[in-house]
């Protein structure tokens, strides 16, 4: 079946800027994650959704990021007043919410965001 | 200190042989323990899930966690060129949902 996606696959955007990355999540998954990964780094947490609890916005670095979820459905996360230091590929994740499955989590293909 | 620490290499060994990647973590706590690998301009994919301690073998590939050492490994046997990609440990908290990653370690296989 259809697996993770996310769009754009690329954005270059000029500091100062607002952008916004979409995910779209594994049909029946409950769960959504989104992280960050910079240049040679593993992946940081960012943001949680689950069903209609209230989001995990624990490893959201600063009050410029955001993130929606609509449903159990698509995810919007968006960076406002870019910086360069906001450069960085941003991942998507969803997973089941019941079952010894519940924490495998199934990523896209990332975003890869540039900021000039 | 981060909590799970993982050399970045680069390794690069010649094909047919067993790789050997590992990661250390520092909070006992933690529970579930994967591994992903995520080629070029990709996003992760998940390899192997282990719970607690012990061994999980799939095809070619063995995970192993030792929560005594705070220690977790993955083997590939008979590595081929296909298994160059860069390989990420995770794990979480029971209850938790976040994964916390490894930096990642960048596996090469000549032919």
């Amino acid at each position: 079946g259809a697996g993770v996606s996310q769009s754009p696959s690329n954005k270059v955007t000029e500091k100062g800027k607002d952008v916004e990355l979409r995910c779209d999540p594994i049909s029946g998954h409950t769960a959504l994650y989104w992280y960050r990964q910079r240049l040679g780094q593993g992946l940081e947490f960012l943001i949680y959704f689950q069903g209609n609890s209230a989001p995990d916005k624990s490893g959201l670095p600063s009050d410029r990021f955001s993130a929606e979820r609509t449903g159990e459905s698509v995810s919007t996360l968006t960076i406002q007043r870019t910086q360069q230091e906001d450069s960085a590929v941003y991942l998507c994740a969803s997973s089941a919410r019941q079952g010894g499955r519940r924490y495998e989590q199934y990523f896209g293909p990332g975003t890869r965001l540039t900021v000039t | 200190q981060k909590e799970v620490e993982q050399d970045p290499g680069p390794l690069s060994v010649p094909e047919g042989a067993i790789v050997s990647l590992n990661c250390t973590y520092s909070n006992s706590a933690f529970q579930y323990f994967m591994w992903y690998r995520q080629y070029s301009r990709k996003g992760p994919e998940l390899l192997m899930y282990t719970y607690s301690s012990g061994n999980k073998e799939d095809g070619r590939f063995t995970a192993q966690v030792d929560k005594s050492s705070k220690y977790i490994s993955l083997f590939i046997r008979d590595s081929q060129p296909s298994d160059s990609a860069t390989y990420l440990c995770a794990m979480n908290f029971q209850g938790a949902q976040k994964l916390v990653f490894g930096q990642g370690t960048r596996l090469t296989i000549n032919p």
